[in-house]
Order: C-alpha cells, then structure tokens, then sequence
C-alpha cells in the first residue's frame, strides 16, 4: 500500500523558517518524482513544485522559488520542503504527494500557520 | 501560466442522477509527446484530494465506472453517472503538460 505521511508542520511566527518532512512506503521511492501541492484555508490547490528521481531536476512555481526548497533523501525514503520568510499568506495545509504528470497519491496534509 | 477555468462553481444533483464538469484551459494540453495531460481530482470533505482520471479519459486504479472523463485540447469534462452519497465533495482538474502546474478552482458537489 502506498502511503505519503507529512510532518513538521504548525504555528510559526511571520519571517520565520519550517521545515516539512514526507515519510514514503509501499513503492519504490527512487522511481518516482516527488511533490508539494499547498491549499490556503477554504481555498484550492496550489502546486508548490517537483523534483525528479535523483534530485537533478526540480521545479517550483514562480512565486515560490525564492522562498521554498524541494529536496529528497532516496536512502530514507522522505521527501522535504524548506520554507524560509513565512507570511500569513503562507497559512495552508502542505500536502506531499507522488508525481506521474498527474499526482497519483496524496499524504494526509500537514497544516502550517503563520501568525505572530 | 496555464488557466484552467472550471465551471460550474457548484452543482446539485439527486442520488443516481448524472452530472458533468467542465474544464477549459488557456492553452492546449497536448504535450510534446503526444500525450494530454489533463486529469480530475476529488477532494472529499475533510480529506486530501484523490485522483480519479489522468490523461483525459483514463481512470485511475480502484475508481468506479461511473466516472468518466473526455475531451481534447482545451476543453474537457468529467461525467459521473449514477451518483452516490459518497460523491459529494470538490472536483479539481489539473494540467501537468506545462509548468507550472495548475489546477481548475474547483466545483462542489452537494447531494439534493
């Protein structure tokens, strides 16, 4: 069974830096490309970005790349994302989940807020 | 960007009536490879989104044959036949032809 479980999330104060952690199981993790889909309270998907196989390809959103790091650790079986200069318009629910041109499989979501 | 425009915002339908969702987006879908990478989510109360159709019309393992998507280019719909309880929730399309990937803003299903 293939499973995705996100962690690291909760409250941050705004400026600040968190970062996520997806736990993967029941595939071959390495075989896969990996993402971050994001959704804002009440609000619809936003896709974060993706990274490849081996980590020499990622790719983010425009408005994000400059605060967000997509990494991968094939070895643990875990997918990453560093969020750095947090603002309140960063409070969403952060889900990982498998990339195949589509997103095939979804983590349960991690909530991040963002408040002082 | 890639605009993926999804109408109607929300729809009511009886217990095993039929439904379709439209899906447009700004620019075709079609890939370099041939392929057209369009596919529909739904995303249950109080549950991650799950995929339901990729490429158009293919469903994905485990769904029912009530679902069914068609379209090309930049126009797609997703039909559910039949509908259960258990439909009720938001249906999202996406593209994944083109970065950055985008997603529809959503249709909510409510059961009359």
């Amino acid at each position: 069974e293939v499973k995705l479980v996100e962690s690291g999330g909760g409250l941050v104060q705004p400026g600040r830096s968190l970062k996520l952690s997806c736990a993967a199981s029941g595939f071959s993790f390495n075989d896969y490309w990996m993402g971050w889909v994001r959704q804002a309270p009440g609000k619809g998907l936003e896709w974060i970005g993706e990274i490849n196989q081996d980590s020499s390809t990622i790719n983010y959103t425009p408005s994000l790349k400059d605060k967000f790091t997509i990494s991968r650790d094939n070895a643990q079986n875990t997918l990453y994302l560093q969020m750095s200069k947090l603002g309140s318009e960063d409070t969403a629910i952060y889900y990982c989940a498998r990339a195949n041109w589509d997103f095939d499989y979804w983590g349960q979501g991690v909530m991040v807020t963002v408040s002082s | 960007d890639v605009v993926m425009t999804q109408t109607p915002v929300s729809l009511s339908v009886s217990l095993g009536g039929q439904v379709s969702i439209s899906c447009r987006s700004s620019q075709s879908l079609v890939h370099n490879n041939g392929n057209t990478y369009l596919s529909w989510y739904l995303q249950k109360p109080g549950q991650s989104p799950q995929l339901l159709i990729y490429k158009v019309s293919n469903r994905f393992s485990g769904i029912s044959d009530r679902f069914s998507g068609s379209g090309s280019g930049t126009d797609f719909t997703l039909k559910i036949s039949r509908v259960e309880p258990d439909d009720l929730g938001v249906y999202y399309c996406g593209q994944g032809t083109q970065y950055p990937l985008t997603f529809g803003s959503g249709t909510k299903l409510e059961i009359k």
